[in-house]
């Protein structure tokens, strides 16, 4: 399984753009990347998921570059509602059965 | 996206007793469910990997007698913490994943557990 570095913690200010990158050097070729939001007691929840080049839905963009080696979880326009625990996981979503590894994630939090 | 729903959401039980956790699918069938541990300000640990039908993986250092996970139907798998103590005390999340079309869908996570043993 590729093991995910990621930053601790971030800080950042409403309306502002935030991006979150994640580091996954030993990515292999059926890899998915998924990016999940957690708040305190709460189970996680999905955000976006991409296997290459830049993905956008309604709440994130990802960005993952051509060597796969990185992604970049950006969240356009944060609110204070966006403080939570962001954690990057990268496996082989063709595979039924692969377990879901969570690193330590990134710890966001948005000051007014 | 998916609903999965757990249950309950907080459970207190006193120490030498079992406790069950339930994590129902409500719009798909998950082939595939995932038990977590979390412990405050840590991330999920992956306890247990179970498909439908079969006996579930359990990581290495999680006692498969003490955590007994059931996964009977496409829908449905339980978590029973048997003889709790307090160490058990954490929070319990699932996540269930199904599959559309012949292709894995992502995981979707239940809301969590808050067991407290005392």
């Amino acid at each position: 399984l590729a093991k995910t570095t990621q930053p601790i913690s971030m800080d950042s200010y409403e309306g502002q753009e935030v991006n979150i990158t994640c580091s996954h050097n030993n990515i292999a070729t059926n890899d998915y990347i998924t990016w999940y939001q957690q708040f305190p007691s709460q189970g996680p929840r999905f955000i976006i998921q991409g296997y290459k080049t830049k993905v956008t839905n309604e709440v994130a963009s990802l960005f993952i570059p051509a060597d796969r080696k990185s992604s970049t979880l950006s969240l356009p326009r944060v609110s204070l509602s966006d403080t939570a625990v962001y954690y990057c996981l990268v496996g082989d979503w063709g595979n039924a059965g692969n377990m879901l590894t969570f690193g330590g994630g990134t710890r966001l939090m948005v000051k007014p | 996206g998916a609903v999965v729903s757990q249950h309950p959401s907080w459970v207190i039980c006193k120490s030498g007793t079992s406790v069950k956790i339930e994590c129902r699918s409500l719009d798909f069938q998950a082939t595939t469910m995932f038990w977590y541990r979390q412990f405050p300000k840590q991330s999920l640990m992956l306890m247990a990997t179970s498909n439908e039908g079969s006996k579930a993986t359990y990581e290495q250092g999680v006692e498969k007698d003490k955590f007994l996970i059931n996964h009977a139907s496409l829908t449905l798998s339980t978590l029973t913490v048997t003889s709790a103590h307090p160490e058990d005390s954490s929070f319990y999340i699932c996540s269930a994943r199904g599959s559309t079309g012949g292709k894995n869908t992502e995981a979707f996570f239940g809301q969590g557990t808050r067991l407290t043993v005392v």
